[in-house]
């Protein structure tokens, strides 16, 4: 069972590149969320999807779009990256009998040069 | 908009000292407490959770927290800190909306 998975752990954007970071769950869980964290801003919601099908905006949507695939996935697009986008990015879901306890994936370090 | 505040952004402590860090949060209706904790490289997992009923809850690794409603507070604590417990905590309060919104996070040292 491995949980949530996501991918690339590491990527390095010159300013201006597009990229796509992918996750993924197994869980069969309902919602999925992207965050982003920065040192001393905790974690900050950038898009969530309650379900399949369904997308919204979290606190810091702009730059960054994203697909709920199907169930099981949840992808997080940068059209343009910019330094400020440099980060570490997690892929979270929840659902279930475990409802609102939230499952991370490892994250993803994103650096914008 | 609900907002959650952690007091302490840095803690630093010796080994056998007792922990608390302090927790407020801004919702007036029902809500879900949970903290989470983020070892060094590693993912966020979750520490305790409260949903109903008794306000002192106990999550793994002798922690537990206390949901103190007429303050808004969910304060972490444990007895007794070890090395190993040296990573970053998060408050977490769920309010509903299928979101939940972390607090900015405590950076906890404990020195051997």
């Amino acid at each position: 069972n491995a949980g949530v998975t996501q991918t690339p752990k590491f990527q390095v954007l010159k300013t201006g590149q597009s990229m796509t970071l992918q996750c993924a769950q197994d869980m069969n869980h309902n919602s999925m969320y992207w965050y982003r964290q920065d040192p001393g801003m905790g974690l900050r919601l950038i898009y969530y999807s309650a379900s399949e099908g369904t997308t919204d905006k979290g606190e810091v949507p702009n730059g960054y779009n994203v697909s709920r695939l199907n169930k099981r996935e949840f992808s997080l697009r940068l059209e343009s990256a910019a330094p400020s986008q440099t980060s570490v990015y997690f892929c979270a879901s929840t659902g279930g009998s475990g409802a609102n306890v939230l499952t991370f994936g490892a994250g993803s370090r994103l650096t914008v040069l | 908009a609900q907002s959650v505040s952690q007091h302490n952004h840095h803690v630093i402590l010796s080994e056998a000292a007792s922990l608390e860090l302090g927790c407020n949060y801004s919702y007036g209706g029902t809500v879900n407490l949970f903290w989470y904790v983020q070892y060094p490289g590693q993912h966020l997992q979750l520490l305790l959770k409260y949903f109903s009923g008794d306000p002192l809850v106990k999550g793994i690794k002798g922690f537990e927290a206390e949901f103190i409603k007429s303050k808004f507070s969910f304060n972490l604590r444990k007895p007794s800190v070890q090395w190993s417990d040296t990573a970053e905590y998060f408050c977490a309060p769920y309010t509903g909306f299928q979101k939940l919104v972390f607090g900015t996070g405590t950076r906890l040292l404990v020195s051997p």
